[in-house]
């Protein structure tokens, strides 16, 4: 079946360390996106990508970064720079000309 | 001013009811219109999508766009205990301007047996 998966479903940072949270999709779509979700406050564009080899930041880029190498394939990592990371983090992909599908998400906390 | 507003709610029906959730929006540039449905600790799932003014059904769903208001609506008919989730409103232009979406914050639905 196709869709898109997002693993870790639980992760957990220490202080000052870089995680990355994996996005996987086989639906032959060309763009894929990264969001934040904090209670209250929605869904929040991290970074997006229209192609392979190009991305762009969303409205909350700082503190994190992605790489586009492959079609299927849209990590997202956050640094030690972001001071607030937990938080539910959802992964979506689409077509030229439709909805998202999004993945089951990964939970981040810090400890 | 937030470019969508969605009332946050929490909502809660009795089983049966007729649910009315609402977003308003300041950007006329939005062309197409979403209505997603999201389980807890669950990723958001495409309910409706539309791009035109009017009504849109789909089973117990319907969807109503209004672009001169900038409103858009979802009702849902004979509310079930299954309905009870966050639906998020959202909204977008055309591809090239990055296929982004706009999300609305979400209004939690609960319908009670």
């Amino acid at each position: 079946d196709g869709g898109i998966t997002q693993s870790p479903k639980y992760l957990f940072r220490k202080e000052g360390q870089n995680v990355t949270l994996s996005c996987e999709q086989n639906l032959n779509h060309d763009a894929m996106y990264w969001y934040r979700q904090d209670p209250g406050q929605g869904l929040r564009l991290i970074y997006y990508s229209q192609i392979v080899n190009d991305f762009q930041k969303g409205d909350i880029a700082e503190g994190y970064s992605v790489s586009r190498e492959k079609k299927e394939s849209f990590p997202l990592t956050v640094t030690s720079a972001q001071k607030n990371p937990t938080a539910f983090y959802l992964c979506a992909s689409s077509p030229r000309d439709g909805g998202y599908t999004f993945g089951s998400g990964t939970r981040l906390t810090v400890v | 001013q937030k470019e969508v507003e969605q009332d946050p709610g929490p909502l809660s029906v009795p089983e049966g009811a007729i649910v009315s959730l609402n977003c308003t929006y300041s950007n006329s540039a939005f062309q197409y219109f979403m209505w997603y449905r999201q389980y807890s600790r669950k990723g958001p799932e495409l309910l409706m999508y539309t791009y035109s003014s009017g009504n849109k059904e789909d089973g117990r769903f319907t969807a109503q766009v209004d672009k001169s208001s900038k409103y858009i609506s979802l009702f849902i008919r004979d509310s079930q205990p299954s309905d009870s989730a966050t639906y998020l409103c959202a909204m977008g232009q055309i591809y090239n301007q990055g296929g982004k979406l706009i999300f609305g914050q979400g209004t939690e639905l609960s319908v009670k047996p």
